[in-house]
């Protein structure tokens, strides 16, 4: 059973590029949320994705924008990258059930804006 | 806003020591609590949760917690560390207010064989 997988491992980019992070969630689950963890900080919400909708979102600009295809898997788009997007960026996954609120996290991608 | 502090931002034990790392949170509704830990090179995995009941929870590896509602506060315990748990711990809190979940900024731990 595969548990929360995400790609890529690394990436390196350049100031005013774009980039894409995918995750594919824990097998049975059906919620996605994303999470920035900045070097030295705890993660922080991004947002999430159930039925391929955003359902919540955290304080974080309309450069961050996601999707959710019906496989349940989910893509992070972040646009017009800062120096200050560097950090590794975390997918968790969870089943949406009423008081479940575990989630499983993937490895992450080491975003480098140089 | 929802807030959770984690006093201790690194501390250092010998092996056999007891520990305890400091959480607490600023939310006053109800709220679900977890610890989660970092090992070195490994992602985050939960180490215990608390939804209800029993404030005293039993996690994975000896660890548990308490939660203190009149405190806000949900400190992780363990009688005697071992090497193998340095790690990162990071206490979190899910409010149903905010419908999201907060993470505190984390304590690195390191157990002196």
């Amino acid at each position: 059973d595969a548990g929360v997988t995400q790609s890529p491992t690394h990436l390196i980019k350049t100031r005013g590029q774009q980039v894409t992070l995918r995750c594919s969630p824990k097998s049975g689950h059906d919620t996605v949320s994303w999470y920035q963890q900045a070097l030295g900080q705890g993660p922080q919400f991004i947002f999430q994705y159930y039925e391929e909708e955003e359902r919540q979102r955290g304080n974080f600009p309309d450069r961050f924008s996601g999707h959710q295809f019906p496989n349940y898997s989910s893509e992070l788009n972040v646009n017009a990258l800062l120096l200050g997007d560097s950090a590794l960026y975390l997918c968790a996954s969870s089943l949406y059930l009423p008081g479940n609120y575990e989630q499983y996290f993937g490895p992450g991608t080491r975003l480098t804006v140089t | 806003a929802q807030s959770v502090s984690q006093h201790n931002h690194h501390v250092i034990l010998s092996e056999a020591a007891s520990l305890e790392l400091g959480c607490n949170y600023s939310y006053g509704g109800t709220v679900n609590l977890f610890w989660y830990v970092q090992y070195p090179g490994q992602h985050l995995q939960l180490l215990l949760k608390y939804f209800s009941g029993d404030p005293l929870v039993k996690g994975i590896k000896g660890f548990e917690a308490e939660f203190i509602k009149s405190k806000f506060s949900f400190n992780l315990r363990k009688p005697s560390v071992q090497w193998s748990d340095t790690a990162e711990y990071f206490c979190a809190v899910f409010s149903g207010g905010y419908q999201k979940v907060t993470f505190g900024t984390g304590t690195k731990l390191q157990v002196i064989p």
